[in-house]
């Protein structure tokens, strides 16, 4: 089995400053990690994944992440967010590299203050 | 190109009631994922569909229950709801190969009262 922790419910940052929000999954096999964004009253949007390769995945909207398989951590970057940024953001784990059967995390909360 | 479709948007079900969500996923994409996610937590894997056989089923109790028809567009049937099931349900459709990605429907947002 496997299970996600997204270790901040909810992060209050500044327009144009940076951003991380932080991500560590368990599972007793190889997983392929996804981030996702959901924009209220929305569905889910796919950010970046990593899938094999170099451990540093840019993903869209300016988002990158990087995979630790010793710290079994994915955090979330942003160097400056907008306020357009404000979202729900989700980390998950699959066995599929398609990601058909996803383990979320609790999701953290993202508030971009003016 | 539409992305994937889900009906309805909203609905208000009484405790004990029966509901049928649907989903139409994305022409060409014949894998159907359904998804609950409570208020306030992330989505729980509830069923995959591919090629109309289930490949796959989370910790869910037998009052739900899925299929998928053979234009892959799929539905969710929930039994004898409880206050508890409200939630939003998502579905997402994909490929089912390497190196794709599920894409998610806006969602259907069930108020069990």
């Amino acid at each position: 089995a496997q299970s996600v922790t997204q270790l901040d419910s909810q992060v209050p940052v500044f327009e144009e400053a940076p951003v991380e929000l932080r991500c560590n999954y368990s599972s007793s096999v190889s997983v392929y990690l996804f981030w996702y964004v959901q924009y209220p009253n929305q569905g889910l949007q796919l950010l970046l994944k990593y899938l094999s390769g170099s451990t540093l995945v840019k993903g869209i909207n300016g988002f990158e992440a990087e995979f630790n398989k010793s710290q079994t951590s994915f955090h979330l970057r942003k160097p400056s967010v907008h306020i357009s940024d404000t979202a729900e953001y989700f980390c998950a784990v699959s066995v599929t590299a398609a990601g058909n059967k996803l383990t979320f995390g609790g999701g953290t909360r993202v508030l971009v203050k003016p | 190109d539409a992305g994937v479709t889900q009906s309805p948007t909203h609905l208000i079900k009484t405790r004990g009631q029966q509901v049928t969500l649907r989903c139409s996923p994305i022409s060409g994409h014949k894998s159907v994922s359904w998804y609950q996610q409570v208020l306030g937590q992330g989505p729980q894997f509830i069923f995959q569909y591919y090629e109309k056989e289930e490949r796959g089923r989370g910790n869910f109790p037998d009052r739900f229950s899925a299929r998928q028809f053979p234009n892959y567009s799929s539905e969710l049937n929930v039994n004898a709801l409880l206050l508890g099931d409200s939630a939003l349900y998502l579905c997402a459709s994909g490929h089912a190969g390497v190196d794709t990605e599920a894409f998610f429907g806006q969602g259907t947002r069930l108020t069990v009262v």
